[in-house]
């Protein structure tokens, strides 16, 4: 069963806009990570942000992560066209050499030029 | 580095064939891991091969099965596919931080 729920299930802006992203999950986890989907394609890593960390940036993306209230956030800013994509939460159990990464069914963004 | 490369792109079988998918990794990622994605049920983990053990193994009947290599390639193997089977598979390897690095699917349809 998915841990991770993202919510919206989607989402559709105006380039130029920011979009938010949230994912809720149940157990205590070691990380969460979120990853891309472009239609039909392998999904790609965009960060990864660990239990005792609060808040992480890469470029045009900042994620949160509150581990009292079980919940992450994927703040995209300034939207292209190109970040029209799915975008997965993925949440690494404690010991993660005996348990897999358990992805949620993803959050489809659309960006309108 | 050359990434993780899937073989085949896309696969056409009937109901109660079999079909093998290949999966190569990224050079020294000894950890393989397999999914299922369909539009219904997302993103389902079907197994986890490190160093040709099986480590995990995700909720799937017996008709999937799957092994790695001495040289990390991984296949996975459905047998008497099923008209439900039609889902993209994916395949991903990762150093064993759990950062997966996707390769780009196989598209299998069952008619």
């Amino acid at each position: 069963s998915q841990q991770g729920e993202e919510d919206p299930q989607a989402l559709s802006i105006q380039e130029g806009e920011n979009a938010t992203m949230n994912c809720s999950y149940k157990t205590s986890i070691n990380n969460l990570q979120w990853y891309r989907q472009n239609s039909g394609r392998g999904l790609v890593h965009l960060i990864l942000i660990r239990s005792n960390e609060r808040e992480k940036h890469s470029g045009r993306l900042r994620v949160t992560l509150d581990t009292s209230k079980k919940s992450s956030s994927l703040l995209i800013t300034a939207s292209r066209a190109a970040d029209t994509a799915s975008y997965f939460c993925a949440t690494g159990p404690l010991l993660p050499g005996n348990t897999p990464l358990v992805f949620g069914k993803g959050t489809r963004l659309s960006v309108i030029a | 580095k050359a990434g993780v490369t899937q073989t085949p792109r896309y696969l056409i079988k009937t109901r109660g064939q079999q079909v093998t998918l290949s999966c190569s990794p990224i050079s020294g990622h000894r950890s393989v891991s397999w999914y299922q994605q369909t539009p219904g049920q997302g993103l389902q983990f079907l197994f986890e091969y490190f160093s040709e053990t099986q480590r995990n193994k995700g909720n799937f009947p017996g008709r999937f099965s799957g092994r790695q290599f001495s040289n990390s390639r991984s296949e996975m193997n459905v047998s008497t596919l099923e008209l439900g089977d039609s889902a993209l598979y994916l395949c991903a390897s990762s150093l064993g931080d759990r950062v997966q690095f996707f390769g780009p699917g196989t598209r299998l349809t069952v008619l």
